[in-house]
């Protein structure tokens, strides 16, 4: 099992503060996941990242790729109420699907 | 287009009773994985369905089980409830089996959110 640490667990903000969130593990992934999950929903894909050192942005959100692909980070710049969720990890393509625990963001008004 | 919908949303059980949950996949994909969410073990992998044949299983007892049918709903069961199985059960569709690309894409359900007294 791939083991995927997340931090931090919990951050709350007010609305326009930038913000990142850590995906780490010492076990190197052929691809990288991350999801969001709003309250009372299931998580949503936001990107896949697969090569080391990869950038991809998806409008306010940075996400990036450690060179090593053991580690990802994820950048939100000016976060608002609506990225408030939580924020999971998980290697792309892992036959028995292990997620982080999550980093629970809460964006003030 | 249809998401992922999964039946019932909110339920309560007593311990040792027993609960069948439903997700329907989105129309074309063939493979159903199940996921545990509690807030002390986060989501855990239970188990995928592609084809009506269970393809992997995470580590639970076998009192968790499920099925597919002939097109694509899946359905799994709890027996002999537990508080500990007090949870948001998810269920994912896909296309492809979990596993058999570079990159799995799941798309989940709203969930059931299950609570044993």
């Amino acid at each position: 099992t791939q083991l995927l640490e997340q931090s931090p667990q919990f951050l709350s903000i007010q609305e326009g503060e930038n913000l990142t969130v850590y995906c780490n593990s010492s076990s190197v992934f052929s691809s990288l996941q991350w999801y969001r999950q709003e309250p009372g929903e299931g998580p949503v894909l936001l990107v896949t990242v697969v090569t080391g050192g990869e950038v991809k942005k998806l409008k306010r959100l940075t996400f990036q790729f450690g060179d090593a692909r053991k580690d990802s980070s994820l950048h939100i710049t000016a976060a608002q109420p609506g990225d408030t969720g939580l924020y999971l990890c998980a290697p792309g393509g892992s036959y028995i699907p292990t997620f982080g625990r999550g980093t629970s963001l809460i964006v003030h008004p | 287009k249809a998401g992922v919908t999964q039946t019932p949303r909110y339920l309560i059980k007593t311990r040792g009773q027993q609960v069948t949950l439903s997700c329907s996949p989105i129309s074309g994909h063939r493979s159903v994985s199940w996921y545990q969410q509690t807030p002390g073990q986060g989501l855990q992998f239970l188990f995928e369905y592609f084809s009506e044949t269970q393809r992997n299983k995470g580590n639970f007892p076998g009192r968790f089980s499920g099925r597919q049918f002939s097109n694509s709903r899946s359905e799994m069961n709890v027996s002999t409830l537990e508080l500990g199985d007090s949870a948001l059960y998810l269920c994912a569709s896909s296309y492809n089996r979990v596993g058999e690309s570079g990159a799995n894409v799941l798309t989940f359900g709203a969930g059931s959110r299950l609570t044993v007294l």
